[in-house]
Formats: C-alpha cells, structure tokens, sequence
C-alpha cells in the first residue's frame, strides 16, 4: 500500500489564483481530513469526510472547499488563494469513524502565495 | 485561543537525558489524548496515546501522565536519542465524537550527542 499521497509536494500561487491540492489513500478508509499546520498554530482541521458524498467543516473552512466523490480521493479546492493560506497541508486518513482511530498523515504540500 | 495549549516551544536535551512536554486543556469533553511524532519534511505520525481512566502509559521509552482533575498531560521520552529529535505534538478529541483532532502548539525537540 502506497498509504496517503499528496500531490504536489510545493506549490507557489499568486494572489487570487485558484487550485486544487490532491490526496488519495489507497487503505479504504472511511475518514477523511484535511489540516493545515503553521508556526505556532500546530495543526488545525480545515475540511473533513466520513465516507464518499459527505464532507463538514472543521476549525478552519473559509477559502476551502472539498469534495469526496470516492473513497480513495479527498480534494482540496483554494477558491482563490490569499496570503494567509500559505501554509503546509496535511491529508489524512482512519480506518473507521471512530475517534480513537489512529490517523494516518500524507507527506504534506507546502503551499506559498504571494 | 488554542484549546490545547503544549509547551515549552522547544526543547533542547542531552543524549541520556529525560525529555519532558506538558500539555493542558480546559473542555472536559476531551476524553482522549494521542501524541503526534512528526520529523522534517513528513507528516505526523501517532506515537502513544491515553484515556483518562489511567494516569499512566508506558510504550518502551515514551510515557504518558495523566492528571485528570488538574487537565493536564505529558510526554516523558525516557533514555533520548538524537533519533527522537522531532516536533512533538499533543492533541485531543471527544471519544464520542468524530476523529476530529484539536492539536496543541507543537514542541520541537533537539537531543544533542
């Protein structure tokens, strides 16, 4: 199993440009999330799934979209990129819905946005 | 404001030493409490976690304290290496709920040879 994978691994945007990160995990997880993680913030819950066609909003939403039209694949959509969404992104993956369950990390895309 | 609130920021500790972070919270509702290891250029990766029903979990060199009453948790890394340098995250979530993590600051942890 390639596990949770991310592409790309950095990205530069320009103000106002608009772009999708990727993430597919191949482990048939029912849970899905999105995080971002800053300097100071630790990691804060952008986006999440509990299973293909239902997504919610976590701490962090505004500027964000997401979809989850398969199980294996959880996009995350930069309506149109600020400043302030330079960040590193991670995706991440469970087994069930369990909250206990242990949370399995992509590698991570460092996105900067000038 | 940080619901999880992790110091110190950063750690520096020489090989052999004792490695200590705190972590506090204030929702009662947090019933479960997982740490995160993360080394650069990866993502985090679960390390050991507890529930308050025990003050204490031991997995090889790595020990959880639990003080419910006070809210308060910590990371012992017994015996540290300079392969556990890392940033260390606490986090915590409402067992009842979704898999909805609330992670602390972070501590970047630097074990000297």
């Amino acid at each position: 199993n390639a596990g949770v994978t991310q592409t790309p691994k950095f990205q530069v945007l320009k103000t106002g440009q608009s772009m999708t990160l990727q993430c597919a995990q191949d482990m048939n997880h029912e849970y899905m999330s999105w995080y971002r993680q800053d300097p100071g913030m630790g990691l804060r819950l952008i986006h999440y799934s509990v299973g293909a066609g239902i997504t919610d909003q976590g701490e962090v939403p505004n500027g964000y979209n997401v979809s989850r039209s398969t199980t294996e694949d959880f996009p995350l959509r930069l309506l149109s990129a600020a400043p302030s969404q330079t960040s590193v992104y991670f995706c991440a993956s469970s087994p069930r819905l369990l909250a206990t369950d242990t949370q399995y990390f992509g590698p991570g895309t460092r996105l900067t946005v000038l | 404001q940080q619901q999880v609130k992790q110091s110190p920021q950063s750690l520096i500790v020489q090989k052999g030493g004792i490695s200590i972070i705190n972590c506090a919270y204030e929702n009662t509702a947090f019933d479960y409490f997982p740490w995160y290891q993360q080394f650069p250029g990866k993502g985090p990766a679960l390390l050991i976690a507890i529930r308050p029903d025990v003050s204490e979990k031991k997995e090889g060199r790595f020990t959880i304290s639990f003080n419910k009453s006070a809210k308060q948790f910590s990371l012992h890394i017994m015996d540290s290496q300079p392969g556990d340098s890392a940033t260390y995250f606490c986090a915590a979530v409402n067992s009842g709920g979704y898999n909805k993590l609330i992670f602390g600051a972070g501590t970047r942890l630097a074990v000297h040879p």
